[in-house]
């Protein structure tokens, strides 16, 4: 069964470097999300995708986040400056449609930043 | 989104049919009913959704009371493996893109 893979699995960086996380969403797949989860928190949604630009994004989406499907193939989470507060699970998921499919999620990347 | 409310955990013996209550009371006539689990700090899984009729996958069952206030997700043989978080999640089904919106979640324990 087709899937959404991520890497790596786990990042390690220091305090305002930038990251960059990424995904291979599921190939006939047209919507992609970025959701992240610091441990013993809820999942949390950043971002959706479609049509090579933003649908929606929330409100810790802020401006040191930035996504990009740069070739057709990958989606990609950028932090621009990482902060101790960014160390959480970070999920990547795709969907076929909006309106009525559900996300697929990948199992994620743990990002450590010290 | 509609709020949904489940309790904080339920635990069920193998072998048996876990039962996994979600009050959705303010649910609007666009808005599906999605379940999602997660295991461990794995990504949540997919288990099934519905408008108004009950569903049924390999996975497991989903019954919508006919005002669709509530629902159940029915796991018909629990197994060890099916301990995990599990998330009712309401969602607008006419928006393209529509974001889930994760709670807190039943954390279920299946028991040998």
């Amino acid at each position: 069964e087709p899937e959404v893979t991520q890497t790596p699995s786990h990042q390690v960086t220091q305090m305002g470097q930038e990251v960059i996380l990424r995904c291979v969403p599921i190939s006939n797949h047209l919507y992609f999300y970025w959701y992240r989860q610091i441990l013993g928190q809820k999942v949390e949604f950043l971002v959706s995708f479609y049509n090579n630009e933003i649908s929606e994004k929330s409100e810790i989406f802020d401006d040191q986040f930035s996504v990009e499907r740069p070739d057709g193939s990958n989606f990609t989470l950028k932090i621009r400056s990482t902060k101790l507060e960014d160390s959480a699970m970070y999920f990547c998921a795709s969907s076929i449609t909006g309106a009525n499919s559900p996300l697929h999620f990948g199992n994620g990347t743990r990002l450590t930043v010290t | 989104d509609a709020k949904t409310t489940q309790p904080t955990s339920m635990d069920c013996a193998e072998g048996r049919a876990a039962n996994l209550p979600c009050n959705h009371s303010t649910i609007s006539g666009n808005e599906y009913v999605y379940w999602y689990r997660q295991i461990h700090s794995q990504g949540p899984q997919y288990i099934i959704h519905g408008l108004k009729n009950n569903e049924t996958n390999e996975m497991a069952s989903l019954i919508i009371t006919e005002d669709r206030k509530s629902s159940t997700l029915i796991l018909p043989h629990a197994t060890l493996r099916d301990t995990a978080v599990y998330y009712c999640i309401v969602r607008v089904g006419e928006t393209s893109g529509s974001r889930l919106t994760f709670g807190e979640g039943t954390q279920l324990t299946v028991n040998p």
